[in-house]
């Protein structure tokens, strides 16, 4: 059974520093991982989803990276912001099916 | 495109009443996900439909849940009876499998709360 683990739950930065946000996965069996953006209240916003045979995918000042085999993914995002203050989720599509398992999110606070 | 609908956006009821959350998919997705979300187990996928057809409600907690696609704009998640261990956030996601690798897109959710 594939679990995601996402360590740390919370993390507080100052602005202006890069974001460091790691996902873990036990089966590297995998489709794709897609990081989400929850805000408070809110719905998940997709923000990249990188396919299994990827090593990275870049939007603007965010970055994931992957790597299969050690059943790892980073988010990075460069020069946070204020704004960047959420809760950032991975998940992780099997090879086979549809069923995306989440991790239990990071925390991220951006202090101005 | 207006995303994925839900409604209500919030609900309170009383435990013992028939709750029923509604769900818009995006237009031309073939894929229906429905979600709950709790601080004590995160996110779990309960059922997802692939047109219109139940593929997967391994995650149903009970019999008390159940879920309807009778077209491919419009599912339903009832709880009948409703109890109190019940209250979450319930999110409802559509994906197109000719799409961008099964990217999900979620929707604003339906916050439940059973009294």
């Amino acid at each position: 059974k594939q679990e995601v683990t996402q360590i740390p739950a919370a993390l507080s930065v100052p602005e202006g520093e890069n974001l460091v946000l790691n996902c873990s996965f036990t089966d590297s069996a995998i489709y794709n991982l897609q990081w989400f953006r929850q805000d408070p209240g809110k719905g998940l916003t997709s923000l990249l989803l990188i396919q299994s045979s990827q090593r990275e995918q870049t939007s603007g000042r965010l970055n994931a990276s992957l790597d299969k085999s050690s059943g790892r993914s980073t988010l990075y995002i460069a020069a946070s912001q204020p704004g960047d203050s959420a809760t950032y989720l991975c998940a992780v599509h099997p090879a086979a099916g549809n069923k995306l398992t989440f991790g239990g999110g990071t925390r991220v606070l951006v202090k101005p | 495109d207006a995303g994925v609908i839900q409604s209500p956006r919030h609900e309170v009821t009383e435990m013992g009443q028939e709750v029923t959350l509604r769900c818009k998919p995006i237009s031309g997705h073939d894929y229906l996900f429905w979600y709950r979300q709790t601080m004590m187990r995160g996110l779990e996928l309960l059922i997802y439909f692939n047109n219109n057809v139940p593929i997967d409600d391994s995650g149903m907690p009970e019999d008390r849940f159940s879920a309807k696609m009778p077209n491919a704009s419009f599912s339903t998640l009832k709880i009948q009876p409703s109890e109190p261990r019940d209250s979450a956030v319930y999110f409802c996601a559509s994906t197109k499998s000719s799409g961008r690798l099964n990217e999900q897109f979620f929707g604003p959710g339906t916050r439940l709360t059973v009294l």
